[in-house]
């Protein structure tokens, strides 16, 4: 099993629908989890950090599942300028300078 | 704060050729690191650094040595360009506690080059 997964996409989604993606990770011993977003041609920026009560943040909800091992994101009432590559970033255990990304899951919303 | 700045923004470089891509950053963060970004491939991570003084090397370190002299700068050199090398470089840095990694910022990218 790969150390992050992510399904690469692209999904494309309609205007105002909702939409989800996950990202399973393979280190029972991460702590940390992080979406980022990527728009076409710059650099990531965080979106939301995941913890482990959840967190939502307007649209954006994230949740964990230590269980199943795997983090995930909803979009609610999408717009078009969601149109991006979300990343998801795991911790590899204890250790604060192991951090893996994702390959990224590319969204497209349709008008 | 201008954040985490790099350049040059565009760079192209024959086979052989050596240069250094610049990156700092003005908010006091210990850890910086260097990753490139290939098609499919997603971000590997080539270098990092937990403080002024202190490197190691990360995934895909081959052909690439950096320092880290000042707690602000964290300049990547690339020894001997390679075709294999063209690709976009990100900078980033964050604070650090042992255990918990917080947000990266990243610099906005040089697009490399080599022929």
């Amino acid at each position: 099993r790969k150390e992050v997964e992510q399904d690469p996409g692209p999904f494309n989604v309609p205007e105002g629908a909702t939409v989800a993606f996950n990202c399973t990770y393979s280190n029972s011993a991460s702590q940390s989890f992080f979406w980022y977003r990527q728009d076409c041609r710059k650099e990531p920026k965080l979106l939301m950090s995941v913890y482990s009560s959840g967190n939502e943040d307007g649209r954006f909800t994230a949740q964990l599942n230590r269980a199943s091992q795997y983090i995930s994101l909803l979009i609610r009432d999408s717009k078009l300028s969601d149109s991006a590559t979300y990343l998801c970033v795991v911790n590899l255990g204890d250790r604060d300078d192991k951090i893996i990304f994702g390959k990224g899951t590319r969204l497209h919303i349709l008008p | 704060n201008a954040g985490v700045t790099q350049t040059p923004k565009f760079q192209v470089l024959k086979t052989g050729q050596s240069m250094t891509l610049q990156c700092a950053q003005d908010m006091n963060h210990e850890y910086m690191s260097w990753y490139r970004q290939d098609p499919g491939m997603g971000l590997r991570l080539i270098h990092y650094s937990v403080g002024a003084g202190i490197t190691d090397q990360g995934e895909v370190p081959n052909g690439y040595n950096v320092s880290r002299s000042t707690t602000e700068d964290f300049p990547l050199r690339l020894l001997s360009a390679a075709p294999s090398q063209t690709s976009v470089y990100f900078c980033a840095s964050r604070k650090s506690r042992q255990g918990f990694p917080y947000e990266q910022y990243f610099g906005p990218g040089t697009r490399l080059t080599v022929t």
